[in-house]
């Protein structure tokens, strides 16, 4: 139980557009979503907390222009990279507040070119 | 200096011995602490959740937390090639898991 679906798993796309990432909760209702950042050979940056039907809190340092993040529903929660860099060249990961912690999602790896 | 202290690695050892991963912090309100496994281009999977001091154990796996030291500890028996993965600690002050992460430490089982 208790497992976050996001897609795509990765995504190459050119500097200037834009790329969204959806996770989904598949068996259980998700009123709130973490967005991870996370460099190779790095741990995990929080990005933003989302609370479903609210707006997302970001971390200091984290342009939220930049990243969109949208929590319209209990089971979907979205982040849009706007205008993506290379420098947003990164792997993505969602996560979910389950009983004992956070369930994840597999993570998305955007290049951008 | 950093809230969670984590070596990185890697930890190389062979197959069958038992591992031992650790982390130190210094804040001492964490009172939840966790450790995930990473594969390579995967999300994070929780393996263990403690809650305060003490130990806990789950199949070849045991977390230990002194809270005292501010240490906690991961051990794996009977390692198995399929354990290689990153190992990153968490820990949180409340339930409200937002988390403070260890660096991870990479673990190679070699057969």
């Amino acid at each position: 139980g208790a497992v976050v679906s996001q897609h795509p798993s990765w995504v190459i796309c050119k500097s200037g557009t834009s790329v969204k990432i959806e996770c989904r909760s598949l068996d259980f209702q998700a009123t709130t979503m973490f967005w991870y950042r996370q460099f190779p050979k790095q741990s995990l940056m929080l990005m933003a907390t989302s609370n479903e039907g609210s707006k997302a809190t970001y971390e200091q340092g984290v342009e939220k222009d930049k990243f969109l993040i949208n929590h319209a529903s209990l089971t979907l929660s979205t982040l849009t990279v706007t205008s993506a860099h290379p420098e947003d060249s990164s792997f993505y990961i969602c996560s979910a507040r389950i009983q004992g912690g956070l369930t994840f999602g597999s993570g998305t790896r955007l290049t951008v070119v | 200096q950093k809230e969670v202290e984590q070596d990185p690695g890697p930890l190389s050892v062979p197959e069958g011995a038992i591992v031992s991963l650790n982390c130190t912090y210094s804040n001492s309100a964490f009172q939840y602490f966790m450790w995930y496994r990473q594969y390579s281009r995967k999300g994070p999977e929780l393996l263990m959740y403690t809650y305060s001091s003490g130990n806990k154990e789950d199949g070849r796996f045991t977390a230990q937390v002194d809270k005292s030291s501010k240490y906690i500890s991961l051990f794996i028996r009977d390692s198995q090639p399929s354990d290689s993965a990153t190992y990153l600690c968490a820990m949180s002050p409340d339930s409200n898991y937002q988390l403070i992460w260890g660096a991870g430490t990479k673990l190679i089982i070699k057969p």
